[in-house]
């Protein structure tokens, strides 16, 4: 059964690095998005992706996130300048174009 | 987007049948139900989805009155592996923006 894979699983960053966290979403999947959870709280909806631009954003996904999709396959979410409080799990998740959503594994960034 | 409430925690037994009530009394017409399955430091995975009446799978059952202002998620005769947190969600599957709002879920302890 395909699914969307993600790395890396685990990265340690320094405040106000950039990371990039890469996604491989379920080929021919046609909607894509990021969510973030902290330790102990809900799952919160960071972007959506369709047709190669981003279809709506949370209050969350200000100037120090960006989203691409360089090579038609991988899903990125870069964040410039992390922050203390970027320290979460980062989900990537595609949609073939019903209704479900397959999520990746996750990435979990600590920021130190 | 529609509200969801749900119990925080629950308790259960192997063997039983655990019923898990969302309630969402802002639900727009357009808009289904759908429980996500979420074990610790993993991705969400899609149990169900129903939009009215009663929808069945291979793991679990939908049940939505005809006010479609709750649902209830049947899971029959759990096991110690489905010790984990499930949300309910509503929203719709129509055009690009699917953006699923999450609550904090319901943490469903199997005990043996």
């Amino acid at each position: 059964e395909p699914e969307v894979t993600q790395t890396p699983s685990h990265q340690v960053t320094q405040m106000g690095q950039e990371v990039i966290l890469r996604c491989v979403p379920i080929s021919n999947h046609l909607y894509f998005y990021w969510y973030r959870q902290i330790l102990g709280q809900k799952v919160e909806f960071l972007v959506s992706f369709y047709n190669n631009e981003i279809s709506e954003k949370s209050e969350i996904f200000d100037d120090q996130f960006s989203v691409e999709r360089p090579d038609g396959s991988n899903f990125t979410l870069k964040i410039r300048s992390t922050k203390l409080e970027d320290s979460a799990m980062y989900f990537c998740a595609s949609i073939p174009g019903g209704k479900e959503q397959y999520f990746g594994p996750g990435t979990r960034l600590t920021v130190t | 987007l529609a509200k969801t409430t749900q119990p925080i925690s629950m308790d259960s037994y192997e063997g039983q049948e655990v019923n898990i009530t969302c309630s969402h009394n802002n639900i727009a017409t357009n808009d289904y139900i759908t429980w996500y399955q979420q074990f610790p430091s993993q991705g969400p995975r899609f149990i169900i989805q129903g939009y009215k009446t009663k929808v069945t799978n291979e793991v679990a059952s939908l049940f939505i009155p005809a006010d479609r202002k709750s649902s209830t998620l049947s899971l029959p005769r759990v096991s110690l592996s489905d010790t984990a947190v499930y949300y309910c969600l509503v929203g719709n599957n129509a055009g690009n923006n699917r953006k699923l709002i999450w609550g904090l879920g319901t943490s469903l302890a199997v005990n043996p």
